[in-house]
């Protein structure tokens, strides 16, 4: 089966840097997804890692180390529509498993 | 191209009733899933496909029953709704195993049982 724990809830400052961590335990692993969803709509896609490292995309980046069972997104230069819940879930043999969602908080 | 349609977006059910949330891709798709979502819970995998003819119980299937006749549709069947039923309900479908990962989503279903 699959564990993932990530925070609930995180706040951050417009124009900041948040890192949101993502720890899993699993039977078997094709991949860690990051994936972004406001409230009272649907996930949308941020990030699919599968191999080690940092892949960064515009604002978003996202690194995995498999060996760690560990993974964060980190987000830069935050702006307020960046609040919303970020999901971590990671794909098995043939299911995928999402975290409880981490839900992000951005200030003025 | 619709992508994922889920349908209906809102029910409401009395305690006892049953109905089918429907799922439609027209993507191609070989993995289709069914997920609900409820507050501190995250999303919750309740039946899978891997294709046609072919599905398999997630975490918490009890209540639900799921058939996957053709490539296209995974409908959902509530048989006998109950109040622990209410939440809301996002299909979910990506191309297969190793074959591009991104998993896209229909908009959700809200449902709520009384």
């Amino acid at each position: 089966g699959q564990n993932i724990d990530q925070p609930t809830e995180m706040t951050a400052t417009e124009g900041a840097i948040v890192q949101i961590n993502c720890t899993y335990q699993t039977s078997g692993f094709n991949g860690l997804f990051w994936y972004q969803q406001h409230a009272g709509e649907a996930p949308t896609f941020l990030s699919y890692n599968v191999l080690d490292g940092l892949e960064e995309k515009g604002r978003f980046s996202s690194f995995l180390s498999r060996s760690k069972g560990y993974s964060y997104l980190l987000l830069k230069e935050l702006q307020m529509k960046d609040s919303a819940s970020y999901l971590c879930a990671v794909a098995g043999y043939q299911k995928v498993t999402f975290g409880i969602g981490t839900k992000l908080q951005v200030i003025p | 191209n619709a992508g994922v349609t889920q349908t209906p977006k809102f029910q409401v059910l009395k305690t006892g009733q049953s109905m089918t949330l429907q799922c439609a891709q027209d993507m191609n798709h070989e993995y289709m899933s069914w997920y609900r979502q409820d507050p501190g819970m995250g999303l919750r995998l309740i039946h899978y496909s891997v294709g046609a003819g072919i599905t398999d119980q997630g975490e918490v299937p009890n209540g639900y029953n799921v058939s996957r006749s053709t490539t296209e549709d995974f409908p959902l069947r509530l048989l006998s709704a109950a109040p622990s039923q209410t939440s809301v309900y996002f299909c979910a479908t990506r191309p297969g195993q190793g074959v591009g990962n991104t998993i896209y989503f229909g908009e959700g279903s809200w449902l709520t049982v009384v």
